[in-house]
C-alpha cells in the first residue's frame, strides 16, 4: 500500500552542524506534508509544512524541500542545538479531501557537543 | 499557535477496568480529531477519526467495542478504554485540526494496565 518511509534511523551530529533528515513517500496524490518532532514523553510537535504547489519553504533554523519528481521530503535543521534531539516524522496528507495523515517511520537525531 | 490537551497525563489501572481519556482544543475549534497509538521506538498509529456530532471511523484491526470514542463537541472528544488488559497498555496521543489545516498533538497519555 501507500506508505512513507524514512532513510535512516538515526542521525548523529555534532552541535553546530547542520542537519538534514530525508523521508521518501509514494503516494503522488498527497498534496500536504508536515515535519513533526517528537521528544521522549511527549505528543509531536508541529515544525514545518509545505503544500504540494511548492519545492521549499523556511522557518526559523529549518527548511523543508518537497521533490515531487522523485517523491522525496527533506528537513533541513541549521546549526543544530542539543535541543534539537528528538525523533522526527514526516506525514502527508492522503489527498485534497481528507485530514487523515500518514507518518513515516521516524528518524531519531542525537547532537553530540 | 494551536493548543490541544489531553487528561489524564498518565494512568495505571488494573485489568478488566475501563480508563476514559480527554482530549481537548484549547483556544481552536477542532471539526476533526484523531486518536493515536504509538508504541516504544516506533511512529504513531492511526486508531480513529472522530467528526464532532458523528460516528467515529475506525482504522481497520481497530475494535470499536474496545475504544469507545466519543466527540460531543468542537472542542472535546473523548477515549474510552473498556475491559481494559495489559497488552492495551500504551502511549495515546490525539491530535486536533480545522478542515484544511495542520494536525496539531496533544501531549499524550501513557496508560498502564496491570
Amino acid at each position: 500500500g501507500e506508505s512513507v518511509g524514512l532513510h535512516l534511523p538515526t542521525l548523529s551530529v555534532q552541535e553546530g552542524d547542520n542537519s538534514i533528515i530525508n523521508c521518501a513517500y509514494s503516494n503522488s496524490a498527497s498534496d500536504y506534508f508536515i515535519w513533526y518532532k517528537q521528544e521522549s514523553g511527549k505528543g509531536p510537535q508541529f515544525i514545518i509544512d509545505i503544500r504540494s504547489n511548492m519545492d521549499k519553504r523556511q522557518g526559523q533554523r529549518v527548511t523543508v524541500l518537497l521533490n515531487k519528481t522523485v517523491k522525496h521530503l527533506s528537513l533541513q535543521i541549521a546549526a543544530t542545538q542539543p535541543g534539537d534531539s528528538a525523533v522526527y516524522f514526516c506525514a502527508e496528507r492522503e489527498s485534497y479531501n481528507t485530514d487523515k495523515l500518514i507518518f513515516g517511520t521516524g528518524t531519531r537525531l542525537q547532537v553530540f557537543p | 499557535g494551536a493548543v490541544v490537551s489531553q487528561h489524564p497525563s498518565w494512568v495505571i489501572c488494573k485489568s478488566g477496568t475501563s480508563v476514559k481519556i480527554e482530549c481537548r482544543s484549547l483556544d481552536f475549534q477542532a471539526t476533526t480529531m484523531f486518536w493515536y497509538r504509538q508504541f516504544p521506538k516506533q511512529s504513531l498509529m492511526l486508531m480513529a477519526t472522530s467528526n464532532e456530532g458523528s460516528k467515529a471511523t475506525y482504522e481497520q484491526g481497530v475494535e470499536k467495542d474496545k475504544f469507545l470514542i466519543n466527540h460531543a463537541s468542537l472542542t472535546l472528544s473523548t477515549l474510552t478504554v473498556t475491559s481494559a488488559h495489559p497488552e492495551d497498555s500504551s502511549f495515546y496521543i490525539c491530535s486536533g485540526t480545522m478542515r484544511g489545516d495542520t494536525q496539531y498533538f496533544g501531549p499524550g497519555t501513557r496508560l498502564t494496565v496491570l
